[in-house]
């Protein structure tokens, strides 16, 4: 079984509102992706780092932000949260020629 | 262009019949090609992973082809359960960077029906 967690799994947040959406893994892998996922399409890559201290951004555009200060924990914040950013977001991680593990998911809601 | 296409976009089949989901990639340099199942609004859970080399790998009733050459892929679910309801996703992983990034279909959305 993957380890690797995300919290919440849900959240409703009003417009504005500032918000962390976590992610860890503890198996030690150096690369880890956020994708964006909308109901009944696919996942698009917003964010990705291959290690500690190393980020990029992803194909599709968004005005989020993510840090990689240690190897397990790879965050994702919005400072400003709207509607249009209500969508599902999800967080994996792969090892070296491994398959990527996902994990369960964050449902966000901006109200 | 790097792509990943499937088909059928969905499907609808009954409880112990067989069904074959399609894949085509235009991913190049190739490194892997994965199959996830995802349930709905749950993370995709990895079924099977083939390297170039390998032409078929199997995961109790899901069987996965790969022909590098035409750049095609099938994922075959044998004696399908209600279970089996999920989208199955096709992620194809490049070589050319040193991220290995990852290119995911849309998926094909499997209903079973009783």
């Amino acid at each position: 079984e993957a380890d690797i967690y995300q919290t919440p799994r849900y959240l409703v947040i009003g417009t504005g509102k500032k918000i962390t959406l976590e992610c860890s893994q503890t198996m030690g892998h150096d690369k880890m992706y956020w994708y964006q996922q909308d109901p009944g399409m696919e996942l698009h890559l917003i964010h990705y780092s291959y290690g500690v201290n190393s980020t990029e951004k992803g194909d599709l555009s968004s005005e989020s932000t993510v840090s990689r200060i240690r190897t397990e924990h790879f965050p994702l914040t919005l400072e400003s949260a709207r509607p249009s950013h209500t969508s599902q977001y999800l967080c994996a991680s792969s090892g070296e020629n491994t398959e990527a593990f996902f994990g369960q998911g964050t449902r966000l809601t901006v109200v | 262009k790097n792509q990943v296409e499937q088909s059928p976009q969905s499907l609808i089949i009954l409880e112990g019949k067989n069904c074959t989901l399609q894949c085509n990639y235009t991913v190049s340099p190739f490194s892997n090609l994965r199959w996830y199942k995802q349930d709905t609004g749950r993370g995709p859970v990895s079924l099977t992973i083939m390297t170039f080399s390998e032409n078929t790998k199997s995961n109790g009733r899901y069987t996965a082809t790969l022909d590098a050459d035409t750049k095609q892929s099938s994922l075959h679910i044998t004696a399908s359960q209600l279970s089996d309801s999920a989208s199955y996703i096709c992620v194809v992983s490049d070589r050319g960077s040193t991220l290995g990034r990852l290119y995911f279909g849309r998926g094909t959305q499997l209903t079973v029906w009783p």
